[in-house]
């Protein structure tokens, strides 16, 4: 079944630092990708997203383009600040059929320290 | 739009209650999702709803678990009788129908079960 895997967290940046948060997937068929970000005590948002391959999705300063020949949603940002410190989800979606639900990675927890 | 509304924000109760969660899609949204969110098992599909019709309750835990949506603009989540595992936040999640929708979601609500 598809499937998404995301880099293990937690990670530790300081401000500025550069940011990557690697994700792979595995669907049959052109799924659309998606990251969505978690702060505290909140529901989920979305942050970016890429329909087709080759497609780069960008919002607030995050970048993340779909590589279809390494089924890769890679998420960077060139320099973190302290109010990026949050849990960020890579996310698939199958569409047609019966697919239509979401399928999560794990989630990796960033922090960002001043 | 308001977003899609879930209630309670936070719910405790003692084990052996019932428990109902309620949730409001996006108004035009076709596909209604039911997610559970624990520190040991991420972010769990329990059940999608595509107009109004379960789709794949594959993910609810077991027969103390039921979900209905009687119509396009409501769906609860009811835990009978209620355990102390079944603690965790439970998102409802809406999108609509058109090709390669990203899915919105609420705030959560905290179910804690004592």
């Amino acid at each position: 079944g598809d499937s998404v895997t995301q880099m293990e967290g937690p990670v530790t940046l300081s401000e500025e630092a550069f940011l990557t948060i690697n994700c792979t997937y595995t669907a049959t068929g052109y799924p659309s990708l998606f990251w969505y970000v978690q702060y505290p005590g909140e529901g989920l948002q979305l942050l970016l997203k890429a329909t087709k391959a080759d497609d780069k999705g960008s919002n607030k300063g995050f970048e993340a383009t779909y590589r279809k020949e390494t089924t890769s949603f890679h998420l960077e940002k060139g320099s973190v600040q302290v109010s990026d410190s949050a849990v960020y989800f890579c996310a698939l979606m199958n569409y047609g059929g019966s697919q239509g639900n979401l399928i999560f990675g794990k989630g990796t927890k960033l922090s960002v320290k001043p | 739009d308001a977003g899609v509304i879930q209630s309670p924000r936070h719910e405790v109760t003692e084990m052996g209650q019932e428990v109902t969660l309620r949730c409001k899609p996006i108004s035009g949204h076709d596909y209604l999702f039911w997610y559970r969110q624990t520190m040991m098992r991420g972010l769990e599909l329990l059940i999608y709803f595509n107009n109004n019709v379960p789709i794949d309750d594959s993910g609810m835990p077991e027969d103390r678990f039921s979900a209905k949506m009687p119509n396009a603009s409501f769906s609860t989540l009811k835990i009978q009788p209620s355990e102390p595992r079944d603690s965790a936040v439970y998102f409802c999640a809406s999108r609509g129908t058109g090709t390669r929708t990203e899915a919105f979601f609420g705030q959560g609500t905290r179910l804690t079960v004592v």
